[in-house]
């Protein structure tokens, strides 16, 4: 069984558009992130949300938006894609009690034309 | 951000060989993880070291988090191409929820 999934693996869109990516974990876990990682494989956060409360990382763009809609889910919606939007994109889960043992899904390659 | 520097930035050595990679930061971490990535998929956690001066050993592999929880090591014993991936350290901010700082990673090649 998958702990972490995401789809779709691979995304291809123009400038402009609205995409979604979608998290899904089985691990019971309360905590959910979004991270982004760079051509450089940087891996930053950008979002973590716990409880219904969600911690932003200041630097995001209001362009990108996190949704949950349970305790399993968080997607990540994105609003009028950038070229520097292009990278991979890695939904992550902890329990409450390991918060920084976090579990990583496969990623989402992100490419903005 | 506390920045984590992790050394070296890539590595290509011989199955067989002994390595160490290191990541390093003028900053307290009230903990600290290593991870694997391999390409095409997520980083997996390999360990999580807490206490300063902590060793913990996974197979031919050993962590070490220094006395300072500022610095941390991994040294991998007879390399084998399985071995090969991506090793990213990450540091637990004091007081910050849940909140990571991850190194740039060492690109590690073990070649047969």
């Amino acid at each position: 069984d998958t702990a972490v999934s995401q789809t779709p693996k691979y995304l291809v869109t123009q400038m402009g558009n609205d995409k979604s990516i979608k998290c899904e974990q089985n691990l019971g876990h309360d905590t959910m992130y979004w991270y982004k990682q760079d051509s450089k494989k940087f891996l930053k956060i950008m979002f973590s949300y716990n409880n219904k409360e969600l911690i932003i990382n200041e630097t995001v763009p209001n362009r990108f938006s996190p949704k949950s809609p349970d305790k399993a889910h968080l997607n990540l919606h994105i609003n009028s894609l950038e070229l520097g939007d292009s990278a991979v994109y890695f939904c992550a889960s902890s329990s409450w009690d390991r918060p920084y043992e976090q579990y990583f899904g496969p990623g989402t390659r992100l490419t903005v034309t | 951000t506390q920045l984590l520097e992790q050394s070296p930035q890539f590595l290509s050595i011989q199955e067989g060989e002994n390595l160490t990679v290191y990541c390093n930061s003028s900053s307290v971490f009230s903990s600290l993880q290593w991870y694997r990535q391999e390409p095409g998929e997520g980083p997996v956690l390999l360990v999580t070291v807490v206490t300063g001066g902590e060793v913990k050993k996974l197979k031919r592999l050993t962590f070490q988090f220094g006395d300072a929880r500022k610095d941390s090591s991994l040294h991998i014993t007879a390399a084998q191409p399985g071995d090969t991936g991506l090793y990213l350290c990450a540091g637990a901010v004091p007081n910050s929820g849940y909140e990571l700082n991850f190194g740039k990673g060492t690109s590690l090649l073990v070649t047969p």
